[in-house]
């Protein structure tokens, strides 16, 4: 199947500071990524979805301006997390699905990535 | 809005047994409905993927069934082993045109040796 690969998968960081993680189709193009976040023994919330060349749609309640997206390749999506505190502490998975396949698309994942916020 | 939830939470087994999984779904207007694995502090592993039209998938020791019109989808796990031990997701994607899955709440399930 097709590879999806995050970094990195573990990162700590002090409280006020940004981190980027970065989410690599590597045998695909994908016009589209998404963006999930999960809480500890809790499951996936989608955070945003991510096109390529334009601007990424959030999901409700999802601050945009604390949670940047760029998709600035076929390739290549990017999250930062601006200004993180501990309450940003958590999983970041990203998804992604070949280019043209549209909704018929199968969704490959990331291996994750886990935030610290001291 | 589509809710997702999974019957039980969390699941302790002996191993050998057979068991199943539960997944319902609140809007039956779905495109797929998509089981994972996913091991502690790791990404997601997808097991099988059934089409709306379609009523189970199979996969070595697994099998899913999907009941859309009453919203419910369940795993089967054949003898079960310890490294079958891991959180099982179910997830749905719309009928709409988007590629947005809706993740259920997940299954623990240990295995014992």
């Amino acid at each position: 199947g097709a590879v999806v690969s995050q970094h990195p998968s573990r990162v700590i960081c002090k409280s006020g500071t940004s981190v980027k993680i970065e989410c690599r189709s590597l045998d695909f193009q994908a016009t589209t990524m998404f963006w999930y976040r999960q809480f500890p023994k809790q499951s996936l919330m989608l955070m945003a979805t991510s096109n390529e060349g334009s601007k990424a749609t959030y999901e409700q309640g999802v601050e945009k301006d604390k949670f940047l997206i760029n998709h600035a390749s076929l390739t290549l999506s990017t999250l930062t997390v601006t200004s993180a505190h501990p309450e940003d502490s958590s999983f970041y998975i990203c998804s992604a699905s070949p280019h043209g396949q549209g909704i018929a698309g199968e969704l490959f994942f990331g291996e994750g990535s886990r935030l610290t916020v001291l | 809005k589509q809710e997702v939830t999974q019957i039980p939470a969390a699941l302790s087994v002996p191993e050998g047994e057979n068991l199943v999984l539960n997944c319902s779904f609140t809007d039956s207007a779905i495109y797929n409905l998509q089981w994972f694995r996913q091991d502690p502090g790791k990404g997601l592993t997808s097991l099988l993927l059934i089409q709306s039209s379609q009523r189970e998938q199979t996969s070595g020791r697994l099998n899913a069934s999907l009941d859309k019109s009453s919203g419910r989808s369940t795993l089967y796990i054949a003898a079960s082993q310890p490294g079958d031990s891991a959180t099982y997701l179910c997830a749905v994607k719309r009928d709409t045109g988007f590629q947005k899955l809706v993740f259920g709440t997940g299954t623990r399930l240990l295995v014992s040796p």
